[in-house]
């Protein structure tokens, strides 16, 4: 059973600085990996999507990696501003074709 | 409208009253999807609609009961729910369901609260 894990849960970071948010995922057969973005009482936007093929994805000041023989990705976002904070959240479609997502991680940046 | 609309916004039901909650796409999709997000715990997918037809249910209760009339309207139908269904509740669609090339897009979700 896939499964998917974000760390840290939390980040609060000072406005203009680069950071990295980690997803993990026990099943390396997947094919794709997406970033969302959801804002508090809203539903999800879907930010980067990577497919199995792709090592990584850029939009704008967020950047994505995937390395599928790790089970790992990361979500770099550059020079941080208050408008980035918002929970993100990781997700995978591996054989079962559903979408299995990780718990999240709440970013604060302070102004 | 464009995108996908969700109504109510917010929901306030005893265990047993019975509501709908409703979900309409603009985007021409083939798929639609609910989902029920949970404090504390990773977004759960409930059932998946592909051109009308049911084709997923994730080991729901079956006092939750699905019905897509069409590809742009899905409804989440309740009745005798517990304390515990409190939740957001989030309806997606996708041009088809998800191979690897696609995305979902997700509605802003429905806020229920079970007393």
């Amino acid at each position: 059973k896939q499964e998917v894990t974000q760390i840290p849960a939390a980040l609060s970071v000072p406005e203009g600085e680069n950071l990295v948010l980690n997803c993990s995922f026990t099943d390396s057969a997947i094919y794709n990996l997406q970033w969302f973005r959801q804002d508090p009482g809203k539903g999800l936007t879907s930010l980067l999507l990577i497919q199995s093929s792709q090592r990584e994805q850029t939009s704008g000041r967020l950047n994505a990696s995937l390395d599928k023989s790790s089970g790992r990705s990361t979500l770099y976002i550059a020079a941080s501003q208050p408008g980035d904070s918002a929970t993100y959240l990781c997700a995978v479609i591996s054989g079962s074709e559903k979408l299995v997502f990780g718990k999240g991680t709440k970013l604060t940046v302070n102004p | 409208e464009t995108g996908v609309t969700q109504t109510p916004r917010h929901l306030v039901m005893g265990m047993t009253n019975k509501k709908s909650l409703k979900c309409e796409q603009h985007l021409g999709h083939n798929a639609m999807y609910w989902y029920k997000q949970s404090a504390k715990k990773p977004l759960e997918l409930m059932f998946v609609y592909s051109l009308e037809e049911r084709v997923e249910n994730n080991s729901v209760p079956s006092r939750f009961s699905p019905e897509c009339p069409n590809s742009s309207h899905l409804f989440l139908h309740l009745h005798t729910l517990q304390p515990e269904d409190s939740a957001l509740y989030l309806c997606a669609s996708s041009q088809d369901i998800v191979r690897g090339w696609e995305t979902q897009y997700f509605g802003p979700g429905t806020r229920l609260l079970v007393l």
